[in-house]
C-alpha cells in the first residue's frame, strides 16, 4: 500500500463547476501539506501549502487538512478552461521535511 | 526568471548504452532533487542533496543508477546501463532548505528518457 493514495481520474466537468479532488494517507507523522499542479510536458508547480489541520484559501483554491482522517482535499470554484491538469498532493514530515511524498495525480479537464 | 534548466529535453536511446542527464538549479538553491516519474508510479523520488551533499538516494537503484553534484551550479544522474523499464520523464527540482520546514520545490521541465 502507498503512503499517499490519489484517484488518477480523469476528471471531466463542466466549466463555472466546482471541483474536489482528495487524498488519503497513512503516515501519521505527516505535517505538511501541498497541492502541486502540472500541465501537460511541463514540471509540477506548487499551487497550495497547508501546515498541519484547517483550512487554506487562495482566490479560487482552498485546501483543507483532515488529520484526524489522514484526509485531505483541494476545492477549485468556479473552475475555467485554464485550470485542466493534473493535480498531485504531496505531503512530508517535520523530521524529514524536505522529503516530500506526492500522489499519483489526478487529471482533470474542464470543459468549456 | 529564475528556472531549473534540464538537458536533454528527449533523449532516446537503446537498451545497454550510458544515459546522462543534467540539471542547473536555481542559484542560492540548496537542495536538489531528482524524480522519476511514470504512468504506473507517479513520481517518485530517486535522490536529493542538501549544500551538494548526498542525504538520501534511497529511491535510487543502485547498480545501475548515480546521482552527483559536481558543483553548486550542476547536478547529474547516469544511468549504466539503461533498460527500457528506465523509460520515463525524469525531473530535477530545487529550493531552499530550512531545516524542519518544507520549502517549495521549483521543478525542471524534464528529460523525456525513451530506452529501446
Amino acid at each position: 500500500q502507498k503512503e499517499v493514495e490519489q484517484d488518477p481520474g480523469p476528471l471531466s466537468v463542466p466549466e463555472g463547476a466546482i471541483v474536489s479532488l482528495n487524498c488519503t494517507y497513512s503516515n501519521s507523522a505527516f505535517q505538511y501539506f501541498m497541492w502541486y499542479r502540472q500541465y501537460s510536458r511541463k514540471g509540477p508547480e506548487l499551487l497550495m501549502y497547508t501546515y498541519s489541520s484547517g483550512n487554506k484559501e487562495d482566490g479560487r483554491f482552498t485546501a483543507q487538512v483532515d488529520k484526524s482522517s489522514k484526509y485531505i482535499s483541494l476545492f477549485i470554484r468556479d473552475s475555467q478552461p485554464s485550470d485542466s491538469a493534473t493535480y498531485l498532493c504531496a505531503m512530508s514530515s517535520y523530521s524529514s521535511a524536505s522529503k516530500i511524498i506526492f500522489g499519483s495525480g489526478t487529471r482533470l479537464s474542464i470543459r468549456p | 526568471d529564475a528556472r531549473v534548466t534540464q538537458t536533454p529535453r528527449d533523449k532516446v536511446t537503446e537498451m545497454g548504452q550510458e544515459v546522462t542527464m543534467r540539471c542547473q538549479p536555481i542559484l542560492g538553491h540548496n537542495t536538489v532533487f531528482w524524480y522519476r516519474q511514470t504512468m504506473m508510479q507517479g513520481l517518485e523520488l530517486l535522490a536529493y542533496f542538501r549544500n551538494r551533499a548526498p542525504l538520501d538516494d534511497s529511491g535510487m537503484p543502485k547498480d545501475r543508477f548515480s546521482a552527483e553534484m559536481p558543483d553548486a551550479t550542476l547536478a547529474t544522474l547516469k544511468i549504466q546501463p539503461s533498460e527500457p523499464r528506465d523509460s520515463a520523464v525524469y525531473f530535477c527540482a530545487s529550493g531552499s532548505d530550512i531545516a524542519g520546514v518544507a520549502n517549495e520545490q521549483f521543478f525542471g521541465p524534464g528529460t523525456r528518457l525513451t530506452v529501446l
